[in-house]
Parts: C-alpha cells; sequence; structure tokens
C-alpha cells in the first residue's frame, strides 16, 4: 500500500501565477481532504472533496479550488498567487464511515 | 469555533524519561481526536486515534486518553528514545456535519537528548 502520495514535494512560482497540486489517496479511501500550514503553525483546514463533490470548506478564498476525479484522486489549485500562500500543502484521505485521517508527505510551495 | 490549544509548545528531555504532552479543545463536540506526529519539512504520521466514545488508546509506548467532557487528551510516551524527537500536533475532528474538518493546535516540539 503506497499511502497517500502528493505531487510534486517542492514548487517554486511567481507571484500572480496559477499551480495545481495533486494528491492520490490511500487505496481504498473515498474522501480528500486539503490543509495549508504555514511554518510553525498547525494545519488549517481548506476544503474536503466526496464523492467528487466539495462537502466542506473552510476560510479561504476563492482563488483555492479543489476537484476531485473518479478515481478519488484530487487536485488542489490555487490562481493569482501572493507571497502569503507559500506553505506546506497537505493531503488527507480517509474513509467517510471512520474518518481516520491518512496524510501524505506534502508540497512544498514558495511564491516568489 | 474551535480552539485546540497544546501546552508546553516546547520540551526537552533526557533519554529514557517517561513525559506527557497536553492537549486541550473548547468545543466537546467532536467525532474522535488524532496524535500527530511531524519531522521537520514532512508530512503528518498518523499516532492513535481515539473515538468520541472511548477513554484511551495505546499502541506501543505511547498511550493516549480523552477526557470529552472536560476537552482534554495527554499523550504519554515511556521510556523515550531519541527517535522520538518531533513535533507532536492534536486534532480533533468536528465540523458542520460533525466529521470533515481536523483542527490542529499548533503543536510541542519534543526534543530527546541522548
Amino acid at each position: 500500500d503506497a499511502g497517500v502520495t502528493q505531487s510534486p514535494t517542492h514548487l517554486i512560482k511567481t507571484r500572480g501565477q496559477q499551480v495545481t497540486l495533486r494528491c492520490s489517496p490511500k487505496s481504498g479511501h473515498d474522501t480528500v481532504s486539503w490543509y495549508q500550514q504555514a511554518l510553525g503553525q498547525g494545519p488549517q483546514f481548506i476544503f474536503q472533496y466526496y464523492e467528487e463533490e466539495e462537502r466542506q470548506r473552510g476560510n479561504f478564498p476563492d482563488r483555492f479550488s479543489g476537484h476531485q476525479f473518479p478515481n478519488y484522486s484530487s487536485e488542489l489549485n490555487v490562481n493569482a498567487l501572493l507571497l502569503g500562500d507559500s506553505a506546506l500543502y497537505l493531503c488527507a484521505s480517509s474513509l467517510m464511515v471512520t474518518a481516520e485521517a491518512f496524510f501524505g508527505q506534502g508540497t512544498r510551495l514558495t511564491v516568489v | 469555533k474551535q480552539e485546540v490549544t497544546q501546552i508546553p509548545a516546547a520540551l526537552s528531555v533526557p533519554e529514557g524519561e517517561n513525559l506527557v504532552l497536553n492537549c486541550s479543545f473548547t468545543d466537546s463536540a467532536i467525532y474522535n481526536l488524532q496524535w500527530f506526529r511531524q519531522d521537520p519539512g514532512k508530512g503528518l504520521t498518523s499516532l492513535l486515534l481515539i473515538q468520541s466514545s472511548q477513554r484511551e488508546q495505546t499502541s506501543g509506548r505511547l498511550n493516549a486518553s480523552l477526557d470529552k467532557s472536560s476537552g482534554r487528551s495527554t499523550l504519554y510516551i515511556a521510556a523515550s528514545q531519541p527517535g522520538d524527537s518531533a513535533t507532536y500536533l492534536c486534532a480533533v475532528l468536528g465540523g458542520n456535519f460533525g466529521n470533515e474538518k481536523l483542527t490542529f493546535g499548533t503543536g510541542t516540539r519534543l526534543t530527546i537528548i541522548p
């Protein structure tokens, strides 16, 4: 079992650009959630996808959007990047029934 | 709004000691509570999950307790080892649907001195 996999591991973008991060959930999981972790802080909830729909959203602007595919994999898109979007982006997968979260290794996004 | 606090923010102990990390939360309407470990620049590794109806869980040298009514959880690490050095994060699961959003504390940075 490969666990939760995220790509890419590191990314450098220029302010104003757009970025897409990808996540493959743990085998058998049907739910994917995305979190943003700034340096020295705990992760902050961005949104959760289940059955290809956004189920719940945290306090993030519309520049942050996502998608879940029929194979349960997911993408996080961020438009019009700001310097403050620099962070570690974490994907978590779970089964809706048990709700135990398993995290990937994250994507380190740096906006310059 | 759920808030999670972890005390202490940092802790250094000699190898072999037993230690306790603390976590408190403001809203007792939680689905479950998870303890995670995070190494620098890495993702989160799940250590223990306690369902809201449970009082404690154990895995090897780790024991986590949950007192939902008082909004507290503790993570007990026995016979600490240098490899235990990491940041430990506590998170409670809740939200509008009850089980979609993890709210995290800011973590306890643990250093085990050989």
